[in-house]
């Protein structure tokens, strides 16, 4: 069964600086990958996803992804990060047919 | 109302309620999903519905009921639940096409659930 590995609970970040936030997943195929944020007392954003094609995958909020397939890989990035990024991310992976598997997700906080 | 909404954003109940969980999706997808989302540990998947048939009951104990009248609509019935029951439970929808589904799935903001 394909599973998902998140490795950093919780990352400190000062504003301005980059995060880069870890992504494994296990399973044989090319997955389908997703990175969601989760805001405080909201429901889960989707901020990029990868399907195939080019490996470094752009997304909203000025985020992107790099899927490595030799890593099993699709870590987040984020050249300067705001105030408001402070939230909770997840890496998800589907396989096959409509199921996501979640990460147990990354809590990032922004200091000023 | 867009996307996906839930109703209530908060309820507390006692072991004895009954009490149900609403969603309702705006954007025309055909597929609809009932997550738990407990403190420290990945989201369960609970339930989906496809074309307004359950497709998966992820072994969800049957004090939890769910109901999917349509592609519209979707709820959590609760009936008998336990202190660790209490959690965020987050609805979803997605667009299934023939030969595959594109396996975005859209949130919504989740009912906190504390069962007393």
């Amino acid at each position: 069964a394909q599973s998902v590995t998140q490795p950093d609970i919780h990352i400190t970040v000062s504003e301005g600086a980059s995060l880069e936030l870890r992504c494994n997943y296990s399973y044989g195929a090319t997955p389908y990958l997703f990175w969601y944020v989760q805001s405080p007392g909201q429901g889960l954003q989707l901020l990029l996803k990868y399907f195939s094609g080019d490996t470094l995958v752009q997304g909203i909020k000025g985020f992107e992804a790099e899927f490595k397939r030799s890593q099993s890989s699709f870590n987040l990035r984020k050249p300067s990060v705001h105030w408001s990024d402070a939230a909770e991310y997840f890496c998800a992976v589907v396989a096959h047919d409509y199921k996501l598997s979640f990460g147990a997700g990354t809590t990032v906080t922004v200091r000023a | 109302e867009t996307g996906v909404t839930q109703t209530p954003r908060h309820l507390v109940m006692g072991m004895t309620n009954k009490k149900s969980l609403k969603c309702e999706q705006h954007l025309g997808h055909n597929a609809m999903y009932w997550y738990k989302q407990s403190a420290k540990k990945p989201l369960e998947l609970m339930f989906v519905y496809s074309l307004e048939e359950r497709v998966e009951n992820n072994s969800v104990p049957s004090r939890f009921s769910p109901e999917c009248p349509n592609s519209s609509h979707l709820f959590l019935h609760l009936h008998t639940l336990q202190p660790e029951d209490s959690a965020l439970y987050l609805c979803a929808s997605s667009q299934e096409r023939a030969g595959g589904t594109t396996h975005e799935q859209f949130f919504g903001p989740g009912t906190r659930l504390t069962v007393l």
